[in-house]
């Protein structure tokens, strides 16, 4: 089994910044994934991140404002850009052996 | 896309009784899980279960993959069961990846 961590755990931020979150997994993974749980909701797919390829965005999500990074094969990034409100989400990282999520992160936008 | 949905929505329970949450898909699945979110937000993983029966202590689950439907039974019921449970989907297909389609899950409450 992966053990998957994230950084931050949780953070506030302003309106308008950006906040980048890391996972780190303890062994080498082809795919990682990214989803997004807004208050009360479920979990929804924001991109799939693959070493050495762009992310792969699901419907309603764009890079732009979701640039992710895949530098190595336990790594990976999500930035939220120009956030608003409506960003304020837990941020989860998994890996292609999708029984294993990361803590989270509990992002609140101001 | 693959709808999954969960019911009951919300659940409350004396401490002790016995429950059965039900996940409903729209199509055939590869993988099929159930999770459980803690009120601090982590997902942890029940089962992993496709087709067939599996138990785990008070946690048993069934999946009926010609029908398209899994069930998670909760016997005796404990404070600590409190949370979300998830159910989540996937289809392995060529050129598609390992991503999961989450159910809309069941809010559990269970009264001391």
């Amino acid at each position: 089994s992966a053990v998957i961590s994230q950084k931050p755990s949780r953070d506030i931020c302003q309106r308008g910044t950006s906040l980048t979150i890391q996972c780190q997994v303890d062994s080498q993974v082809t795919m990682m994934f990214w989803y997004r749980q807004q208050p009360g909701q479920s979990l929804t797919l924001i991109a799939t991140a693959n070493q050495g390829s762009e992310a792969t965005y699901e419907s309603g999500f764009v890079i732009d404002k979701f640039p992710i990074s895949r530098p190595n094969l336990t790594f990976s990034t999500l930035t939220v850009s120009n956030m608003s409100p409506e960003d304020s989400s837990i941020y989860l990282c998994s890996t292609e052996d999708t029984q294993y999520f990361g803590p989270g992160t509990r992002l609140t936008v101001l | 896309g693959i709808q999954v949905e969960q019911s009951p929505p919300d659940l409350i329970l004396q401490e002790g009784a016995n429950s059965t949450l039900r996940c409903n898909f729209s199509d055939s699945v590869n993988n099929l899980q159930w999770f459980h979110q803690n009120p601090w937000g982590q997902l942890i993983n029940l089962f992993y279960i496709p087709s067939g029966t599996k138990q785990n202590g008070r946690l048993s689950a069934t999946t009926v993959a010609t029908e398209r439907y899994s069930l998670l039974y909760i016997s005796s019921s404990q404070t600590t069961d409190s949370g979300v449970y998830f159910c989540a989907v996937g289809q392995i297909s060529s050129g598609s990846a390992r991503q999961l389609t989450f159910g809309s899950g069941t809010q559990l409450t269970v009264l001391p």
